[in-house]
This record gives C-alpha cells, structure tokens and sequence, in this order.
C-alpha cells in the first residue's frame, strides 16, 4: 500500500491568484495523478505526473492552467494558476502500482473567491 | 455515454438494513476498483477486483465479468458507512469513474 499526504487540507484563494498544491507519498511509485472533483461531480482526470519529463494533460487541460512537477519518485506538486470561481474544487493527487491498485490523498478542498 | 454507470445515485437506509450498490461498465477492464469518499473530500479504496467476490468486514464486494457488472453491498449499516460510494474500473492505461452514490444511514 502507499500512504499520500497533500498540503493544503483547504484553502480559500481570491481570483487571479495561482495556488500549488504537494502531493508526498512514503514510497517510491511510478504513476502518478491529479484528479478534480468539482461539486456534486465524480473525479475527472488533469494529467499523469511523470518523473523527468512533462505531465500528460488529458482532454481540456493545458500545462499553462495546471503546470505540474515531479522532481523524483516520490512528490509531485500542481498549480492552479490564475484561479476563478469555476476551479473551485477538491484536487486530489493518487498514486497507482503495477497491480492497478490506485492509492488516494485526502484532498485538496479549493475555493476561488 | 458514461464508461461507467453506477445506480442509485442517492440511497437512504434504516441502521441495520442490507444495502446494495451497483455498477455496470462499458470497456474492457483489468480491474475495478470500490471506492468511499466522506464528506471531508479524502477517498479511502476499499475493494479491487478482477474477478469473483471479496469480503472486508461488514463489505461484500462482487463482479460478473461477462455481464460487465459489479455490486457492493453493505451488511448491517451503521450511520458511520454514510458516505459517497463511487465505482472506477481501469482498462490497462486509464481510470473510468463513476458519478457516485451517496449513501445515508439513519440511525
């Protein structure tokens, strides 16, 4: 199993402003992911964070909107640049295995005023 | 279309009722994956699938891959199982999710 931590829990950020959130995870892992879940919805997928080279943005996502780092095996952060009121959302950061088991952070709750 | 269609959406239940959840997918997976999300937002996995049935607790977990359906079913419901329940399966490259049911258990 794989234990994910994110940082921040929740934060309250004003329009025009960019936010990153950290995404640590306690053992080495190759896959990588950030997800959004805007209110009432289920999770959609941003990008697949990979280590040394750019993030996979899927469908409706661009690097400019949502750049994405991961340094080593072990981290990733996502931006959420030049927020509004449509970002608000829970950001969540997940990790998968070569087993196709898919590990969870607790979330990142976002709310763009 | 949604890949994955999870039915009810909502569910309401007595503490100590039998509930059932269900899932029903249109790709061809390598696994499926029960998930629980409380209201805090974090998501806890509880099952992972590729065949037959798995058991934690007061959690049944089923799936029929020809008929590409899956079920969770809850034992005794207690208030502390309300939560969003959400079915995801992964085709080899990529995650489906479905759009949850929310699950409420009155005490």
């Amino acid at each position: 199993s794989a234990v994910i931590s994110q940082k921040p829990s929740r934060d309250i950020c004003q329009r025009g402003t960019s936010l990153t959130i950290q995404c640590q995870v306690d053992s080495q892992v190759t896959m990588m992911f950030w997800y959004r879940q805007q209110p009432g919805q289920s999770l959609t997928l941003i990008a697949t964070a990979n280590q040394g080279s750019e993030a996979t943005y899927e469908s409706g996502f661009v690097i400019d909107k949502f750049p994405i780092s991961r340094p080593n095996l072990t981290f990733s952060t996502l931006t959420v640049s030049n927020m509004s009121p449509e970002d608000s959302s829970i950001y969540l950061c997940s990790v998968g295995t070569d087993a196709y088991e898919q590990y969870f952070g607790p979330g990142t709750r976002l709310t763009v005023t | 279309k949604n890949e994955v269609e999870q039915s009810p959406q909502n569910l309401t239940a007595q503490e100590g009722e039998f509930i059932t959840i269900n899932c029903s997918y249109s790709v061809g997976i390598s696994a499926l994956h029960w998930l629980q999300q409380h209201p805090g937002g974090g998501i806890v996995s509880l099952f992972m699938l590729s065949s037959g049935k798995k058991k934690h607790g007061r959690l049944i977990a089923t799936i029929n891959i020809q008929e590409k359906h899956s079920s969770l079913h809850i034992t005794a419901s207690h208030p502390r199982d309300s939560a969003v329940y959400i079915c995801a399966v992964f085709t080899g490259n990529q995650f489906y999710f479905g759009t949850g049911t929310s699950l409420t258990v009155i005490p």
